[in-house]
């Protein structure tokens, strides 16, 4: 069983918006702080965001380069995270992954997101 | 914004060494760093929290150690499938920097 996966990801128009999701599974979903994390092609790893656990009010923190643009969301009943992308531009082109902790204690296999016209 | 620096940026090495990496944090971040090896087309993996915690399942010739702005990953006898490469978070503060990677490959 793999405990997360993410999905939503593909090809997009500059402009465009997309959603992703992380499923998860085996593993105390409600209780964990979720991150995103993004990896242009040939690039290093950036911090998307975290969202913090309900009782701790769901706060999310985004990176300077997504704010105002990405949102990030939880439904604990579902065991799902989602980000939510609008106003893409050719530079959000990354493999984006999912992960546990505000540092990706587990992480998903990722899903890409392509920017292009 | 907390600046994360590692060096070297990359390292050649052979089997059975033992190599060092270091990750410089702009400003204090006690032990909120992270380590984590990433192998070509796959995602990161997680090998150390706190500086100096080994992830489960992670072997112990993985170490880790430091505080404050400077810190190490250590590497002791080099087998093929430690050739990665290798980044530092710290989670501290928000936003929660990577360092830039240290590319480790085969002597």
């Amino acid at each position: 069983e793999v405990p997360l996966v993410e999905s939503g990801g593909g090809l997009v128009k500059p402009g465009g918006s997309l959603r992703l999701s992380c499923a998860a599974s085996g593993l105390s979903f409600s209780d964990s702080y979720m991150s995103w994390v993004r990896q242009a092609p040939g690039k290093g790893l950036e911090w998307v965001g975290r969202i913090k656990r309900k009782s701790d009010g769901e706060t999310t923190d985004y990176a300077a380069p997504v704010k105002g643009r990405f949102s990030i969301s939880r439904d604990d009943s579902k065991k799902t995270l989602y980000l939510q992308m609008n106003s893409l531009k050719t530079e959000d082109t990354a493999m984006y992954y999912c992960g546990t902790g505000s540092a990706c204690d587990i992480w998903g296999q990722g899903t890409m997101v392509t920017v292009s016209s | 914004d907390i600046q994360m620096t590692q060096s070297p940026s990359s390292l050649s090495a052979s089997v059975g060494d033992r190599v060092t990496i270091t990750c410089r944090a702009s400003q204090g971040i006690r032990t909120s760093l992270s380590w984590f090896q990433q192998k070509p087309g796959k995602a990161p993996k997680s090998l150390i929290l706190a500086a100096s915690t080994l992830h489960s399942g992670v072997p112990s010739k993985f170490s880790g150690s430091g505080s404050g702005t400077d810190f190490t990953l250590t590497i002791s006898s080099l087998q093929p499938e430690d050739f990665a490469t290798y980044y530092c978070q710290q989670y501290y503060s928000p936003p929660f920097t990577f360092g830039q990677g240290t590319k480790l490959e085969i002597k």
